[in-house]
């Protein structure tokens, strides 16, 4: 079935230091979203991609969107201790009724 | 606005107990779906109501079953529970009109633990 990976599964970073968290699908998607878990709360909603190629920014968050749209990065410039949690992608194949299948999450820890 | 209400909190039940968790979405908010988290497995996605029909459903086994009402609200039951089945239960809503996915507002979680 439909698989989406996410790598790395943990991360530990200096404050100040760069960080990038990958997701790779099987199959093309129609759209994938990006969400942060801080720890104790819940998922929170970061943006979606739809269009091949795209990129898109907020403040030090870069999120970009696979030529194939098979693939996803979400980049964060110069981490702060507020960015640590953990980032999860989902992406959904039309074809699939717009199920949505989840990452397993990249867990960001910020030394400060 | 009110966010995604989830009740109860915190749960805990004894193996092969019952629970009902409850979810109320965001006003006007159509679709509701269910997620179990557990630590290093991520979301698990259980089921997905709209309209009061389910439109998607996870790999889990018939001991889980949801339901959604007129008002849009939903619960999810468990049945026969097993210590696995000790986890976080999100909820998330959207508004769903339709066009594609539009993201989703997921509620505090409930907590149940399985003695």
């Amino acid at each position: 079935g439909q698989q989406v990976m996410q790598i790395p599964q943990y991360q530990h970073v200096q404050e100040g230091e760069d960080f990038t968290t990958y997701c790779n699908s099987s199959t093309t998607l129609s759209n994938i979203q990006w969400y942060k878990q801080r720890p104790g709360g819940h998922p929170v909603f970061l943006i979606q991609l739809v269009k091949s190629g795209e990129v898109k920014k907020q403040k030090r968050l870069t999120f970009q969107f696979g030529e194939a749209k098979k693939n996803s990065s979400l980049h964060i410039t110069a981490t702060q201790t507020t960015d640590v949690g953990t980032y999860f992608c989902a992406g959904s194949n039309a074809g699939n009724n717009r199920k949505l299948i989840w990452g397993l999450g990249t867990s960001l820890g910020v030394n400060p | 606005k009110a966010g995604v209400t989830q009740t109860p909190r915190y749960l805990i039940k004894t193996r092969g107990q019952q629970v009902t968790l409850s979810c109320s979405p965001i006003s006007g908010h159509r679709s509701v779906s269910w997620y179990q988290q557990t630590p290093g497995q991520g979301l698990q996605f259980l089921f997905e109501y709209f309209s009061e029909t389910q439109r998607n459903k996870g790999n889990f086994p018939g001991r889980f079953s949801g339901r959604q009402f007129s008002n849009s609200r939903s619960e999810m039951n468990v049945s026969t529970l097993e210590l696995g089945d000790s986890a976080l239960y999100l909820c998330a809503s959207s508004r769903d009109s339709g066009a594609t996915n539009e993201k989703l507002f997921f509620g505090s979680g409930t907590q149940l633990s399985v003695l």
